[in-house]
């Protein structure tokens, strides 16, 4: 099946250090990719969609210059937090979809757990 | 706009037993509608989905969901629930017309404990 690779899974740094995130769909090509945040308890909130040759799009409230994303290749999408400080610690989940299987749904990396002291 | 909305953000149950998460959405056009399951520190897998078709859909380890779209809901049930059913569920609806492009709007959730 779909695989879609997410690293690393789980980072500890300092305040003011900027992150990445690396999003690959292993087995398939993705033209668009999505990235979503989720806190403790909670479910998960689209951050951006990220489009293979182009900018991303952010969804209302999320800061484009604070959460860089971007997208070169059909099967690396990377996303970084940049100076990153304490309320910037969640759980960032990828997905994607393989643009050559129509309507089936998306597949989902295994998440990064940022903690930023 | 779509929502979702999952009623019971607990939900306990003893091992062997039947389970049903309740899952409704709102949409103002036709929608398709999956369910996901989250184990601890780990992404979404895919339980089910329903695009088209029949409103009965069967998924991965033994779960089912049925399309009601009289009363906008999905609801999720297994009649016989294992210990490591214990997870996170999660309900979601996308806009089928946004095809290639479609965002998932996601429930809050669902705490499955399965009980021994």
């Amino acid at each position: 099946g779909a695989v879609v690779s997410q690293h690393p899974s789980r980072v500890i740094c300092k305040s003011g250090t900027s992150v990445k995130i690396e999003c690959r769909s292993l087995d398939f090509q993705a033209t668009t990719m999505f990235w979503y945040r989720q806190f403790p308890k909670q479910s998960l909130m689209l951050m951006a969609t990220s489009n293979e040759g182009s900018k991303a799009t952010y969804e209302q409230g999320v800061e484009k210059d604070k959460f860089l994303i971007n997208h070169a290749s059909l099967t690396l999408s990377t996303l970084t937090v940049t100076s990153a400080h304490p309320e910037d610690s969640s759980f960032y989940i990828c997905s994607a979809r393989d643009r050559g299987a129509g309507n089936q749904p998306q597949h989902f990396g295994d998440g990064t757990r940022l903690s930023i002291l | 706009a779509q929502s979702v909305t999952q009623l019971d953000s607990q939900v306990p149950v003893f091992e062997e037993a039947p389970v049903e998460l309740r899952c409704n959405y709102s949409s103002s056009v036709s929608v398709y509608l999956f369910w996901y399951v989250q184990y601890p520190n780990q992404g979404l897998q895919l339980l089910l989905k329903y695009l088209s078709g029949s409103t009965l859909v069967k998924g991965i380890n033994g779960f089912e969901a049925e399309f009601n779209k009289s009363q906008t809901s999905f609801h999720l049930r297994k009649p016989s629930v294992h210990i490591s059913d214990t997870a996170e569920y999660f309900c979601a609806v996308s806009d089928p017309s946004n095809f290639g492009n479609e965002k998932l709007t996601f429930g809050t959730g669902t705490r499955l404990t399965i009980i021994p």
